[in-house]
């Protein structure tokens, strides 16, 4: 059973703070995703990450980094949270091309 | 560009009736679609995708490509199928393909 999980379900953090979301995933999954989910917009993509250290931008990229060391851990990096950024964060994985993607719970975001 | 758009924000029936949710895009290139369905306090996860051409929990949504359309639907509405639904398209860039989402679409089944 695949597992996605996220460091934290809720997380409040001020304007201009440094902000980290974990993602990892224990299937050896070589893709995986940030999105952002908000009412009435759907879902997002922000960062795609094909390989260990390899990434492609998404549709909103403006604001966000990422960082991928390792196969099973995607972080998603808010280098300064400001407060159009208060959203719910999906993270997904999945084995490869044409596979179908595995969502993490989910990290709801309030900046302050 | 590619879009998907999902016309209704709530689509509210009765138990048993009939279910459509709407789902319709624009993609140059060849489409691949997918459903996605979110039930309450639980993570996104798939429905179906029309090349399985299956039927999952009494849903089925067939690929029209003349209307450019890949409704849901399903006969007899159940209280469980209350979800919030996301029609969603894969899309081929330089790393691979990704997927497109459209803005979704509550459902909720009344008793």
């Amino acid at each position: 059973d695949v597992k996605v999980t996220q460091s934290s379900r809720y997380l409040v953090k001020r304007t201009g703070e440094k902000v980290f979301l974990e993602c990892v995933q224990d299937m050896d999954h070589e893709n995986m995703f940030w999105y952002r989910q908000d009412p009435g917009l759907g879902l997002r993509l922000i960062y795609f990450s094909y390989d260990v250290k390899m990434k492609e931008k998404g549709d909103i990229p403006e604001g966000y980094s990422v960082s991928r060391e390792k196969k099973e851990r995607f972080s998603l990096i808010l280098e300064s949270a400001s407060t159009n950024q208060t959203s719910m964060y999906l993270c997904a994985s999945r084995p490869g091309l044409g596979y179908v993607q595995y969502f993490g719970p989910g990290t709801r975001l309030t900046v302050t | 560009a590619q879009r998907v758009t999902q016309p209704e924000k709530l689509l509210s029936v009765f138990k048993g009736a009939p279910v459509e949710l709407k789902c319709n895009y624009s993609y140059s290139g060849s489409p691949e679609l997918f459903w996605y369905v979110q039930y309450s306090r639980q993570r996104l996860q798939l429905l179906l995708r029309h090349i399985s051409r299956e039927s999952i929990k009494g849903f089925t949504a067939d690929l029209n490509k003349g209307e450019t359309s890949f409704h849901l639907k399903k006969p007899f509405a159940q209280e469980e199928d209350s979800a919030m639904y996301y029609c969603a398209l894969s899309r081929i860039t330089g790393g691979g393909n990704k997927l497109t989402f459209g803005t979704g679409t509550q459902l909720k089944v009344e008793l």
